[in-house]
């Protein structure tokens, strides 16, 4: 079965700390995998996209990584601030079949960034 | 603001009645999705469309939901004879390349 799973659940920070957040997929045959940022109530809002044939991705303080061939990313947000509050989702767009266009969503971590 | 809307961002029914939700997609993109959202877990993948094709649609979309795309524009996504269980936010998102942009979602509520 075709899963994302994302550590930790929730994660707790003061300001300016650099921190990451981990994502886990079980099938290696992937288009691309995208982290989002999702406010309480809202819609998602795509921070990062990593092709299957890329290592990683940088925008601002964020850096996205992926480890094709042991299933990982990570994204990485440098000098953390209160706005960086909200849940963050990784997706994963699976290859083979009819699958091209669907994402797999892991459950996301809350992050919650204090002054 | 994504440039994807849809309506209404909130609808409360009664169980047993049918709701119709609609999504209008960033003018250019060809593909739009629906995804499904229950609290503290991610969205999960409905069904899709290309221009007007409905091209997969996930097995949690029984018989009663249905979903359109009439001219490859908006789409309206159906759910007959509501179940409590269908209480959840509904995302659609539209893409022309791999990155999806998503609207803010119709949340409803099944009493």
């Amino acid at each position: 079965k075709q899963e994302v799973t994302q550590i930790p659940a929730a994660l707790s920070v003061p300001e300016g700390e650099n921190l990451v957040l981990n994502c886990s997929f079980t099938d290696s045959a992937i288009y691309n995998l995208q982290w989002f940022r999702q406010d309480p109530g809202k819609g998602l809002t795509s921070l990062l996209l990593i092709q299957s044939s890329q290592r990683e991705q940088t925008s601002g303080r964020l850096n996205a990584s992926l480890d094709k061939s042991s299933g990982r990313s990570t994204l990485y947000i440098a000098a953390s601030q209160p706005g960086d509050s909200a849940t963050y989702l990784c997706a994963v767009m699976y290859a083979g079949g009819t699958s091209y266009g669907k994402l797999t969503f892991g459950q996301g971590t809350i992050l919650t960034v204090h002054p | 603001d994504t440039g994807v809307s849809q309506d209404p961002r909130h609808k409360i029914t009664k169980r047993g009645q049918n709701v119709t939700f609609r999504c209008d997609p960033i003018s250019e993109h060809n593909r739009l999705y629906w995804y499904r959202q229950t609290l503290g877990q991610g969205p999960e993948f409905l069904t899709y469309f290309q221009n007007e094709a409905q091209l997969e649609k996930s097995r949690l979309l029984s018989d009663r939901f249905s979903a359109e795309r009439p001219k490859g524009s908006f789409s309206t996504l159906e759910i007959q004879r509501t179940e409590q269980g269908d209480s959840a936010m509904y995302l659609c998102a539209s893409s022309l390349m791999e990155t999806q942009y998503f609207g803010p979602g119709t949340r409803l509520l099944v009493l």
